[in-house]
């Protein structure tokens, strides 16, 4: 099955800085997304981007599909951005959602 | 308000015992699904529904049971509970149509057997 593999996977950093995550994917996908897990535990979905680019106020990412990876970029960083961020894919040749996630960044923001 | 909601939140039960968890999303979704969180944090598919269908099956010990009564509600039996079963267990769904969705999370049924 697809390979999911995503760096770092820890990271600390003081409130203000900005930060960079990484997802690297095996194999063509048609859907990537990324999520937040907070530290109480509930899934947020910040972004579905299986190509191009989004923003959504200090959270970007961006998908290049044709080499396989996508970036998330979190400006600003805040005590709420802790948590573990997730990115997962379905690849291209099955058609039911079956999304596959890789094992996470672990973000601490330091106040 | 809630777009998917789970119930119940935390289930401490012994081995060998029989539990249910229940799932609702009012998004107006065609699909659902149930996700396992290990201790490592690991989310794994277990079982799709699209349209009261199951379209997605994995790996998973019979002893697992999903039911999609329709398709604003997905629930998950589990028979004679093992140890290993603890994790956590998420309900999900998304809008298939037109290709892949934005899958959505309740926000999950934390279960200790022991």
């Amino acid at each position: 099955g697809i390979q999911v593999e995503q760096s770092p996977p820890d990271l600390i950093l003081q409130e203000g800085a900005n930060s960079t995550l990484r997802c690297n994917f095996s194999d063509s996908v048609n859907n990537l997304q990324w999520f937040h897990q907070n530290p109480w535990g509930q899934l947020i979905n910040l972004f579905y981007i299986p190509s191009g680019t989004k923003q959504n106020g200090r959270l970007s990412a961006t998908t290049v599909a044709t080499e396989r990876y996508s970036l998330l970029y979190i400006s600003s960083s805040q005590t709420t951005d802790s948590g573990v961020y997730f990115c997962a894919v379905e690849p291209l040749d099955f058609g039911n959602e079956k999304l596959t996630f890789g094992t996470g960044t672990r973000l601490t923001i330091i106040p | 308000d809630t777009a998917v909601s789970q119930t119940p939140k935390y289930l401490v039960t012994q081995m060998g015992n029989d539990k249910s968890i229940k799932c609702e999303q009012n998004l107006g979704h065609d699909t659902m699904y149930w996700y396992k969180q290990d201790s490592k944090k690991f989310l794994k598919i277990m079982f799709s529904y699209n349209n009261k269908e199951l379209i997605i099956n994995e790996t998973v010990p019979n002893r697992f049971s999903p039911k999609s009564p329709d398709k604003a509600h997905l629930n998950l039996h589990i028979n004679s509970l093992e140890l290993g079963d603890s994790a956590v267990y998420f309900c999900a769904s998304s809008h298939r149509t037109g290709g892949g969705g934005a899958q959505y999370f309740g926000p999950g049924t934390r279960l200790l057997v022991l």
